[in-house]
C-alpha cells in the first residue's frame, strides 16, 4: 500500500496563509480523493475537506483544497489565519480496500 | 440528531482482550460504512478496520488482521471492535467514524484502551 507524507510541523503567523502538502509514496493522487482533517488537542477529527477540495458546510472559506498531479501531492490550503486554526491536520486517502492517513502536520500560529 | 456514542475507557493487562462498542444515533448502521481508527498518545491516525453495511463484510488493515474482530449487532444499531493479544503498544485512543461520501464524517468520542505491561 501507499503512504502519504506531511510535513511535521509548520508555523506562521495570525493574518497569512499557509499550505500543508501531503505526498503520495505510490501510485497516482488522482487515482483516489483525498481528505483532510483539523484535530484539536482531546478531541477527534473534524472534517475540513473532502472529495480533494469541497467543503462541508459550517467549513469556512478560508480551508481549501487542490491535487497537483506533477507533484504526486495534495495541499490543504489555510487563509487569514487565526490563533485558532493552531491544530494538527492530518490528510486520508484510501485504495485496495485500506484507508491511508498522513503522519499529520502541527500547526502553530503565533 | 447524528451521533456515535463509545463505551468507556478500559484498563487491560498485556494478553488480555478488549471490545469497545459504537452506537449510531440519527442514522443506521446499515446504511453507512464504519470504520476504526486509533490514535497512540502524540501519534498518527491509524486506520484499523471497518465493517460493509449492506452485508456485515468486514475487511481490517494488515496491521491488525489476526487480532481485530468488527461486528454489529443491527437490533441495537451497534458495532463492535474487539481486539485480542494486547501489548502495551496498543494503548491508544480508539475511535469509531461513519464513512460518507469518502470521508470519514462523523466520529464517536473515542475510547482510551490502556494496557499495563
Amino acid at each position: 500500500n501507499f503512504m502519504l507524507t506531511q510535513p511535521h510541523s509548520m508555523s506562521e503567523s495570525p493574518g497569512k496563509t499557509i499550505t500543508i502538502s501531503c505526498t503520495r509514496s505510490s501510485g497516482s493522487i488522482a487515482s483516489s480523493y483525498v481528505q483532510w482533517y483539523q484535530q484539536r488537542p482531546g478531541s477527534a477529527p473534524t472534517t475540513l475537506i473532502y472529495k480533494n477540495f469541497e467543503r462541508p458546510s459550517g467549513v469556512p472559506d478560508r480551508f481549501s483544497g487542490s491535487i497537483d498531479i506533477s507533484s504526486n501531492s495534495a495541499s490543504l490550503t489555510i487563509s487569514g489565519l487565526r490563533t485558532e486554526d493552531e491544530s494538527d491536520y492530518y490528510c486520508q486517502s484510501y485504495g485496495s480496500g485500506n484507508q491511508v492517513f498522513g503522519g499529520g502536520t502541527k500547526l502553530t500560529v503565533l | 440528531q447524528v451521533h456515535l456514542v463509545q463505551s468507556g475507557a478500559e484498563v487491560k493487562e498485556a494478553g488480555a482482550s478488549v471490545r469497545i462498542s459504537c452506537k449510531a444515533s440519527g442514522f443506521t448502521v446499515t446504511s453507512y460504512a464504519l470504520h476504526w481508527v486509533r490514535q497512540a498518545p502524540g501519534q498518527r491516525l491509524e486506520w484499523m478496520a471497518w465493517i460493509n453495511p449492506g452485508n456485515g463484510d468486514t475487511k481490517s488493515s494488515q496491521t491488525f488482521q489476526d487480532r481485530v474482530t468488527i461486528s454489529r449487532d443491527t437490533s441495537a444499531n451497534t458495532v463492535y471492535m474487539e481486539m485480542s493479544g494486547l501489548r502495551s503498544e496498543d494503548t491508544a485512543v480508539y475511535y469509531c467514524a461513519r464513512n460518507w461520501d469518502y470521508a470519514f464524517d462523523i466520529w464517536g468520542q473515542g475510547t482510551m484502551v490502556t494496557v499495563s505491561p
